[in-house]
Protein backbone atom coordinates (compact mmCIF):
# COMPACT_ATOMS: atom_id res chain seq x y z
CA UNK A 1 0.00 0.00 0.00
CA UNK A 2 1.41 3.29 -1.02
CA UNK A 3 1.71 5.85 1.68
CA UNK A 4 -0.14 8.64 0.54
CA UNK A 5 -2.81 8.09 -2.25
CA UNK A 6 -4.56 10.13 -4.35
CA UNK A 7 -7.14 9.97 -7.09
CA UNK A 8 -4.78 11.44 -10.29
CA UNK A 9 -8.44 12.66 -12.41
CA UNK A 10 -8.23 14.60 -14.36
CA UNK A 11 -10.90 16.77 -12.56
CA UNK A 12 -13.06 18.68 -15.74
CA UNK A 13 -15.25 21.25 -14.14
CA UNK A 14 -17.15 24.74 -15.65
CA UNK A 15 -16.02 27.78 -13.22
CA UNK A 16 -17.63 28.63 -10.79
CA UNK A 17 -18.22 24.93 -9.60
CA UNK A 18 -17.41 23.04 -6.29
CA UNK A 19 -14.75 20.77 -6.38
CA UNK A 20 -13.74 18.31 -3.90
CA UNK A 21 -9.95 15.67 -3.76
CA UNK A 22 -9.58 13.07 -1.35
CA UNK A 23 -6.22 11.65 0.04
CA UNK A 24 -5.75 8.68 1.93
CA UNK A 25 -2.46 8.02 3.73
CA UNK A 26 -1.32 4.92 5.20
CA UNK A 27 0.75 5.36 8.61
CA UNK A 28 -1.16 6.47 11.95
CA UNK A 29 1.54 8.01 13.37
CA UNK A 30 1.34 10.69 10.98
CA UNK A 31 1.35 14.05 12.43
CA UNK A 32 1.47 16.74 9.86
CA UNK A 33 -0.95 17.15 6.82
CA UNK A 34 -0.46 19.77 3.86
CA UNK A 35 -2.22 20.31 0.58
CA UNK A 36 0.71 22.01 -1.70
CA UNK A 37 -0.07 22.87 -5.59
CA UNK A 38 1.66 22.66 -8.40
CA UNK A 39 1.60 24.38 -11.64
CA UNK A 40 2.65 22.96 -14.85
CA UNK A 41 6.35 22.73 -15.10
CA UNK A 42 6.65 24.69 -12.28
CA UNK A 43 7.66 23.64 -8.64
CA UNK A 44 5.49 22.73 -5.70
CA UNK A 45 4.19 25.63 -3.26
CA UNK A 46 2.61 24.88 -0.01
CA UNK A 47 -1.79 26.09 -0.56
CA UNK A 48 -2.47 25.26 3.12
CA UNK A 49 -1.77 22.80 6.24
CA UNK A 50 -4.54 21.10 7.82
CA UNK A 51 -5.83 20.72 10.93
CA UNK A 52 -7.66 18.43 13.04
CA UNK A 53 -10.56 20.84 13.24
CA UNK A 54 -10.48 21.74 9.81
CA UNK A 55 -9.76 24.73 8.25
CA UNK A 56 -10.82 27.27 5.65
CA UNK A 57 -8.68 29.87 3.28
CA UNK A 58 -10.86 32.00 1.06
CA UNK A 59 -12.54 29.01 -1.08
CA UNK A 60 -10.20 26.98 0.45
CA UNK A 61 -11.45 24.18 2.85
CA UNK A 62 -9.38 21.62 3.89
CA UNK A 63 -10.47 18.94 6.23
CA UNK A 64 -9.22 15.81 8.31
CA UNK A 65 -10.50 12.76 9.39
CA UNK A 66 -7.69 10.44 12.17
CA UNK A 67 -9.83 7.97 12.41
CA UNK A 68 -10.29 7.13 8.86
CA UNK A 69 -6.58 8.47 7.84
CA UNK A 70 -8.00 10.67 5.27
CA UNK A 71 -7.57 14.35 4.45
CA UNK A 72 -9.94 16.38 2.07
CA UNK A 73 -9.71 19.93 -0.16
CA UNK A 74 -13.09 21.59 -0.94
CA UNK A 75 -12.41 24.26 -3.63
CA UNK A 76 -15.63 26.69 -4.05
CA UNK A 77 -16.30 29.02 -6.89
CA UNK A 78 -13.41 27.59 -9.13
CA UNK A 79 -11.67 29.86 -11.12
CA UNK A 80 -9.91 29.62 -14.69
CA UNK A 81 -6.72 29.92 -12.35
CA UNK A 82 -7.12 27.44 -9.91
CA UNK A 83 -6.43 24.50 -12.76
CA UNK A 84 -3.06 23.12 -11.32
CA UNK A 85 -2.39 19.68 -9.93
CA UNK A 86 -3.06 19.37 -5.97
CA UNK A 87 -0.81 17.44 -4.29
CA UNK A 88 -1.40 15.82 -0.61
CA UNK A 89 1.48 16.07 1.29
CA UNK A 90 2.32 14.05 4.73
CA UNK A 91 4.61 14.24 7.46
CA UNK A 92 5.20 11.60 9.55
CA UNK A 93 6.50 12.38 13.39
CA UNK A 94 9.77 10.14 13.48
CA UNK A 95 13.50 10.39 13.36
CA UNK A 96 14.91 10.42 9.87
CA UNK A 97 11.31 11.05 8.19
CA UNK A 98 10.26 13.78 5.82
CA UNK A 99 7.46 15.28 3.47
CA UNK A 100 5.46 12.14 2.01
CA UNK A 101 3.75 13.26 -1.43
CA UNK A 102 0.82 11.72 -2.94
CA UNK A 103 1.13 11.76 -6.86
CA UNK A 104 -1.46 14.61 -7.18
CA UNK A 105 -5.21 15.25 -8.39
CA UNK A 106 -4.89 17.76 -11.93
CA UNK A 107 -7.74 20.26 -12.06
CA UNK A 108 -8.74 22.10 -15.10
CA UNK A 109 -10.93 24.68 -14.66
CA UNK A 110 -12.67 25.88 -17.98
CA UNK A 111 -14.29 28.99 -18.95
CA UNK B 1 15.11 37.51 -0.70
CA UNK B 2 16.20 34.79 -2.75
CA UNK B 3 14.73 31.53 -2.97
CA UNK B 4 16.08 28.03 -3.44
CA UNK B 5 18.35 28.24 -6.30
CA UNK B 6 19.14 25.33 -8.39
CA UNK B 7 21.41 24.84 -11.17
CA UNK B 8 21.42 24.25 -14.35
CA UNK B 9 17.92 24.81 -15.41
CA UNK B 10 18.33 21.83 -17.69
CA UNK B 11 20.94 19.09 -18.32
CA UNK B 12 21.31 16.95 -21.34
CA UNK B 13 24.43 14.37 -21.25
CA UNK B 14 24.69 10.72 -22.65
CA UNK B 15 24.35 8.01 -20.95
CA UNK B 16 27.39 6.36 -18.97
CA UNK B 17 28.20 10.14 -18.08
CA UNK B 18 28.59 12.04 -14.78
CA UNK B 19 25.57 14.58 -13.66
CA UNK B 20 25.96 17.15 -11.13
CA UNK B 21 23.37 19.17 -9.61
CA UNK B 22 23.52 21.95 -7.68
CA UNK B 23 21.79 23.60 -5.17
CA UNK B 24 21.74 26.67 -2.70
CA UNK B 25 19.47 26.67 0.54
CA UNK B 26 17.29 29.81 1.57
CA UNK B 27 19.78 31.41 4.61
CA UNK B 28 18.94 30.46 7.49
CA UNK B 29 17.22 26.99 6.89
CA UNK B 30 18.77 23.43 8.19
CA UNK B 31 17.20 21.17 6.41
CA UNK B 32 17.53 20.73 2.90
CA UNK B 33 16.01 17.82 0.30
CA UNK B 34 15.96 16.30 -3.07
CA UNK B 35 13.33 15.01 -4.97
CA UNK B 36 12.67 13.47 -8.07
CA UNK B 37 9.42 14.16 -10.24
CA UNK B 38 8.24 11.63 -13.18
CA UNK B 39 4.78 10.98 -14.19
CA UNK B 40 5.11 7.82 -13.69
CA UNK B 41 5.82 7.62 -9.82
CA UNK B 42 5.44 11.53 -8.80
CA UNK B 43 7.55 13.10 -6.41
CA UNK B 44 10.20 10.82 -4.50
CA UNK B 45 11.87 11.79 -1.71
CA UNK B 46 16.10 11.19 -2.45
CA UNK B 47 17.67 12.51 0.74
CA UNK B 48 17.40 14.44 3.42
CA UNK B 49 19.83 16.63 5.29
CA UNK B 50 19.50 18.88 8.44
CA UNK B 51 22.25 20.79 9.58
CA UNK B 52 24.31 19.62 7.26
CA UNK B 53 24.01 15.54 8.15
CA UNK B 54 22.09 13.27 5.75
CA UNK B 55 19.40 11.92 8.11
CA UNK B 56 17.61 10.02 5.81
CA UNK B 57 19.27 8.62 2.79
CA UNK B 58 16.81 5.58 1.91
CA UNK B 59 15.05 7.39 -0.70
CA UNK B 60 18.23 6.93 -3.09
CA UNK B 61 17.50 4.32 -5.92
CA UNK B 62 21.11 2.74 -6.00
CA UNK B 63 24.91 3.03 -5.38
CA UNK B 64 24.80 5.65 -9.01
CA UNK B 65 23.67 8.46 -6.77
CA UNK B 66 25.22 10.67 -4.05
CA UNK B 67 24.54 13.28 -1.76
CA UNK B 68 26.52 15.89 -0.15
CA UNK B 69 25.72 19.10 1.67
CA UNK B 70 29.47 20.40 2.82
CA UNK B 71 28.46 23.35 4.34
CA UNK B 72 24.95 25.38 5.31
CA UNK B 73 24.56 26.88 1.82
CA UNK B 74 25.07 23.89 -0.70
CA UNK B 75 24.16 20.48 -1.72
CA UNK B 76 24.77 18.44 -4.93
CA UNK B 77 23.47 15.53 -6.14
CA UNK B 78 25.75 13.12 -8.65
CA UNK B 79 24.44 10.48 -10.42
CA UNK B 80 27.36 8.58 -11.85
CA UNK B 81 27.16 6.57 -14.19
CA UNK B 82 23.98 8.00 -15.49
CA UNK B 83 21.23 5.82 -17.22
CA UNK B 84 18.05 7.05 -19.34
CA UNK B 85 15.63 5.92 -16.21
CA UNK B 86 17.37 8.30 -14.27
CA UNK B 87 15.83 11.44 -16.65
CA UNK B 88 13.11 13.76 -14.56
CA UNK B 89 12.76 16.70 -12.68
CA UNK B 90 14.99 16.84 -9.72
CA UNK B 91 13.87 19.61 -6.91
CA UNK B 92 15.93 20.43 -4.24
CA UNK B 93 13.72 22.35 -1.13
CA UNK B 94 14.65 23.70 2.16
CA UNK B 95 12.50 24.51 5.35
CA UNK B 96 13.31 25.93 8.70
CA UNK B 97 11.85 22.99 11.37
CA UNK B 98 8.80 24.19 13.67
CA UNK B 99 10.14 24.37 17.00
CA UNK B 100 9.84 21.85 19.80
CA UNK B 101 8.82 19.10 17.20
CA UNK B 102 10.67 17.15 14.88
CA UNK B 103 8.78 17.84 11.85
CA UNK B 104 9.37 19.98 8.80
CA UNK B 105 6.55 22.72 7.92
CA UNK B 106 6.72 24.55 4.97
CA UNK B 107 8.80 23.45 2.27
CA UNK B 108 10.29 26.36 -0.68
CA UNK B 109 11.14 24.58 -3.48
CA UNK B 110 14.00 25.49 -6.27
CA UNK B 111 12.63 25.21 -10.22
CA UNK B 112 13.90 22.01 -10.41
CA UNK B 113 16.77 20.42 -12.61
CA UNK B 114 15.28 18.89 -15.75
CA UNK B 115 17.64 16.01 -16.46
CA UNK B 116 17.48 13.99 -19.47
CA UNK B 117 19.69 11.29 -20.11
CA UNK B 118 19.90 10.03 -24.08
Amino acid sequence: RKEVEQDPGPFNVPEGATVAFNCTYSNSASQSFFWYRQDCRKEPKLLMSVYSSGNEDGRFTAQLNRASQYISLLIRDSKLSDSATYLCVVNMYQAGTALIFGKGTTLSVSS
Amino acid sequence: DAGVIQSPRHEVTEMGQEVTLRCKPISGHNSLFWYRQTMMRGLELLIYFNNNVPIDDSGMPEDRFSAKMPNASFSTLKIQPSEPRDSAVYFCASSRPASGVATNEKLFFGSGTQLSVL
